[in-house]
């Protein structure tokens, strides 16, 4: 079984609407991340959390929020879908001990907004 | 912005040769880690040097590490056709956060 899973992986939805991107992880780790992927980009960091209830804003924030209400959920949410929101979108997980840190992604979750 | 810049872009090669990704970064770093990503799916990490490193090996893959020139490189030796992804070079941040390029899209011919 995967140990950070996805949902949905694959989602078309409408400018303006409100769509939910749930992460969730057995990893026991007490950091998550939300990464979009846009092509020739790279990933960016959207938010990022360190235990339940922290939210930080990453690199690109605006447009979206996440909840954090258990240790092994993250969830994004696009609040009014826009179509530059058409992404790859990554979950990622770490136990942040120390440094140096290593992410375990999830497979990704693709959205179009049309 | 991105962090760390990785070239070639895109790299195409025979199987049994050995493929070379470079990654550039700007600020100072920590640590460098580069991932790998096969089509449509996570990525899945590879390898990490540190800033006190200057090379590292694991399995067919060397990377080295230029802190000097703020640079990375990774090779693959005896390339197979599953080796085809796209690779990623990731540089800790501010505030614990990570940084990717762009990536490198290797493709091995069988």
């Amino acid at each position: 079984d995967a140990d950070v899973t996805q949902t949905p992986r694959n989602r078309i939805t409408k400018t303006g609407k409100r769509i939910m991107l749930e992460c969730s992880q057995t990893k026991g780790h007490d950091r998550m991340y939300w990464y979009r992927q846009d092509p020739g980009l790279g990933l960016r960091l959207i938010y990022y959390s360190f235990d339940v209830k922290d939210i930080n804003k990453g690199e690109i924030s605006d447009g979206y929020s996440v909840s954090r209400q258990a240790q092994a959920k993250f969830s994004l949410s696009l609040e009014s879908a826009i179509p530059n929101q058409t992404a790859l979108y990554f979950c990622a997980t770490s136990d942040g001990s120390g440094s140096p840190e290593t992410q375990y992604f999830g497979p990704g979750t693709r959205l179009l907004v049309l | 912005s991105q962090q760390g810049e990785e070239d070639p872009q895109a790299l195409s090669i025979q199987e049994g040769e050995n493929a070379t990704m470079n990654c550039s970064y700007k600020t100072s770093i920590n640590n460098l880690q580069w991932y790998r990503q096969n089509s449509g799916r996570g990525l899945v990490h590879l390898i990490l040097i540190r800033s006190n490193e200057r090379e590292k090996h694991s399995g067919r893959l060397r990377v080295t590490l230029d802190t000097s020139k703020k640079s990375s490189s990774l090779l693959i030796t005896a390339s197979r056709a599953a080796d085809t992804a796209s690779y990623f070079c990731a540089t800790d941040g501010n505030n614990n956060d990570m940084r990717f390029g762009a990536g490198t899209r290797l493709t091995v011919k069988p």
